[in-house]
């Protein structure tokens, strides 16, 4: 089964600073690798996502960035925080029957 | 525009009583619809699935009923337990790519 790691689970960030969340993928190769950011009562938000190594689908427009620079590693990033970035984010892997992870909660001030 | 609608956002549930969490949709490509259970702080967790050749699917205390006329499906939740309280999501996928999520029902039910 697929096991999926975040880290940091918790960051607290001020506002202009770079930004970077990892995740990494166990028991399986050549998945797709998703980034969701989730806001209170907005459900899930697809940001990223990537069928294979320097693939990188964007879904909205926004002050991030992802990339993927091994098979099982995927990476959301930011030159400068935006107070709007606050938020869960999430990590999955294979839409169908997938997996996610316990997520990274961002707290810009 | 919101593809996956989902009703309602609360809802709350004697111990022992029936959970009924309805979804419609818009796209009549969607061919897969999860449902995720997701507890405060955690990452959501796939609980059950269905494909549109099929009506309804149980696993348990959990059942997902699907019309595909009327492109709605929902989740029932028998027997309602305590610790059945959390957020569910119910999602439709395009051939496998992506995922189109609702916008979450937080449960209560009530010991």
């Amino acid at each position: 089964s697929q096991t999926i790691h975040q880290w940091p689970a918790t960051l607290v960030q001020p506002v202009g600073s770079p930004l970077s969340l990892e995740c990494t993928v166990e028991g399986t190769s050549n998945p797709n690798l998703y980034w969701y950011r989730q806001a209170a009562g907005r459900g899930l938000q697809l940001l990223f996502y990537s069928v294979g190594i320097g693939q990188i689908s964007s879904e909205v427009p926004q002050n991030l960035s992802a990339s993927r620079p091994q098979d099982r590693q995927f990476i959301l990033s930011s030159k400068k925080l935006l107070l709007s970035d606050s938020g869960f984010y999430l990590c999955a892997c294979n839409a169908n029957g997938g997996t996610f992870g316990a997520g990274s909660r961002l707290t810009v001030l | 525009q919101q593809q996956v609608k989902q009703s309602p956002q609360s809802l709350i549930v004697q111990k022992g009583g029936i959970s009924i969490i309805n979804c419609a949709y818009e796209n009549t490509a969607f061919d897969y619809f999860p449902w995720y259970q997701q507890f405060p702080g955690k990452g959501p967790a796939l609980l059950i699935a269905i494909r549109p050749d099929v009506s309804e699917k149980k696993e348990g205390r959990f059942t997902i009923s699907f019309n595909k006329s009327a492109k709605q499906f929902s989740l029932h939740i028998m027997d309602s337990q305590p610790g059945d309280s959390a957020t569910y999501f119910c999602a439709a996928s395009k051939s496998g790519l992506t995922l189109t999520f609702g916008k979450g029902t937080m449960l209560l039910v009530s010991p």
